[in-house]
């Protein structure tokens, strides 16, 4: 199994500009977060899914920030327009589903707002 | 509302000494409790977890946990540090009633001297 996948590895860009971070669970997965770490805040939750159906988004920072779950294999977060406060490290993780269940982080996105 | 405390930022112990990291958390009834580690660069891996039963757990990489409900606390312990151990770890906790949203506490980084 290739694991959670998360594209891309980097991603540097102007204020203003958009940015699309791209993730693919795990198959059989029916769970799919979003985390941001940042120095400051540490790992926060931003919006997690259930069978492709956003469940909780209350840790959206505000209205340019958007996540979409169009299948069961891909999911996106968008950011329009970019700001430099939001240069951070972005995670989606995925579970199979239950309780006991562990979450299986990707490896990443380091976005740089400049 | 749920959440997690790591009291110490930063730990620095000598290779082969032994270890321990604090957590405390935040729920009204019994969470469930999890050790994540990050190492620089990664997405975060599983290290151990509890849901029930006996309090004390075993996990990967000779790391263990212990459960403790009066003081609402998780911490997480090995008897002899390694220069591998050397990461970032993350206490987290979900709630009986919260799907799959886990809440992160703010992490400890671990330096290893040789």
């Amino acid at each position: 199994d290739a694991g959670v996948i998360q594209s891309p590895r980097h991603e540097v860009t102007e204020m203003g500009q958009e940015v699309t971070l791209r993730c693919k669970p795990i198959s059989g997965h029916d769970y799919l977060f979003w985390y941001r770490q940042t120095m400051m805040r540490g790992l926060e939750l931003l919006i997690y899914f259930n069978n492709n159906v956003p469940i909780d988004d209350s840790g959206m920072p505000e209205d340019r920030f958007s996540a979409k779950m169009p299948n069961a294999s891909f999911s996106t977060l968008k950011i329009q327009p970019s700001e430099p406060r939001d240069s951070a490290v972005y995670f989606c993780a995925s579970t199979p589903g239950g309780l006991n269940e562990k979450l299986f982080f990707g490896s990443g996105t380091q976005l740089s707002v400049l | 509302a749920q959440s997690v405390t790591q009291p110490d930022i930063h730990i620095t112990v000598s290779e082969g000494a032994s270890l321990e990291l604090r957590c405390n958390y935040s729920y009204g009834a019994t969470p469930y409790l999890f050790w994540y580690v990050q190492s620089p660069g990664q997405g975060l891996q599983l290290l151990l977890k509890y849901f029930s039963g006996d309090t004390l757990v075993q996990g990967i990489k000779g790391f263990e946990a212990e459960f403790k409900r009066s003081q609402s606390s998780f911490n997480l312990r090995k008897p002899s540090v390694h220069w591998s151990d050397a990461a970032e770890y993350f206490c987290a906790v979900r709630g009986y009633n919260q799907g799959g949203k886990l809440i992160f506490g703010q992490g400890t980084e671990l330096s290893v001297k040789p």
